[in-house]
């Protein structure tokens, strides 16, 4: 159980095109998700919380009108990249939890190779 | 300022021994510390939780220690087997940083066969 997916595991697109990023929770919902960002040898950085029904909550640094998150169900929660540009090319990485409880694992999708050219 | 530090150099040894990860952090009060398992081009996957009035914590051949007075994890891995080699990451949770998880770098493991 507690199956997170996400699509599309790779996209290329030009720079100054948008790309949406699908994180889905199969079989339990998610109240809250977040999105983390990875470069090669690094580590998983925190970029938002989504939260179902409100607005994302955004770590310093993170452009909220660059990525746009929204959470419209339960289940669902997208991330947009707006106006694309060559380091904006990362590896991208959802995650929820399938309890409320504040300890209790994260389930990761399986990342999103994003490559703008 | 925060720092969780990982040994970034990959640890290499053979099949059937012991691994033993470490993970280091700084300006932190942790309400519970968490070890994944990443392999390459995927999402890590959730191996061992720890709270902070624990000190060992075993699940199989793994084994998870917390000194909060050290400020320092160590992750075990017994009887070491080829396909236990990934990128191994620890991550810290406060009950005041609500739901948020920071995680170190990781490090990568590598069992020789």
């Amino acid at each position: 159980g507690a199956v997170v997916s996400q699509h599309p595991s790779r996209v290329i697109c030009k720079s100054g095109t948008s790309v949406k990023i699908e994180c889905r929770s199969l079989d339990f919902q998610a109240t809250t998700m977040f999105w983390y960002r990875q470069f090669p040898k690094q580590s998983l950085m925190l970029m938002a919380t989504s939260n179902e029904g409100s607005k994302a909550t955004y770590e310093q640094g993170v452009e909220k009108d660059k990525f746009l998150i929204n959470h419209a169900s339960l289940t669902l929660s997208t991330l947009t990249v707006t106006s694309a540009h060559p380091e904006d090319s990362s590896f991208y990485i959802c995650s929820a939890r399938a309890s409320g409880t504040y300890n209790s694992p994260l389930h990761f999708g399986n990342g999103t190779r994003l490559t703008v050219t | 300022s925060q720092k969780i530090e990982q040994n970034s150099e990959a640890l290499n040894i053979q099949e059937g021994k012991t691994a033993t990860l470490t993970c280091n952090y700084t300006n932190y009060s942790p309400a519970y510390l968490q070890w994944y398992r990443q392999d390459p081009g995927r999402g890590p996957v959730f191996l061992l939780l720890i709270r902070e009035n624990e000190k060992e914590k075993r699940k199989e051949r793994l084994k998870v220690t917390f000194d909060t007075t050290l400020k320092q994890s160590l992750f075990h891995i017994t009887a070491s087997q080829p396909a236990d080699s990934a990128t191994y990451l620890c991550a810290l949770g406060s009950v005041d940083s609500s739901y948020k998880l920071i995680f170190g770098s990781g490090t990568r493991l590598l069992v020789r066969p």
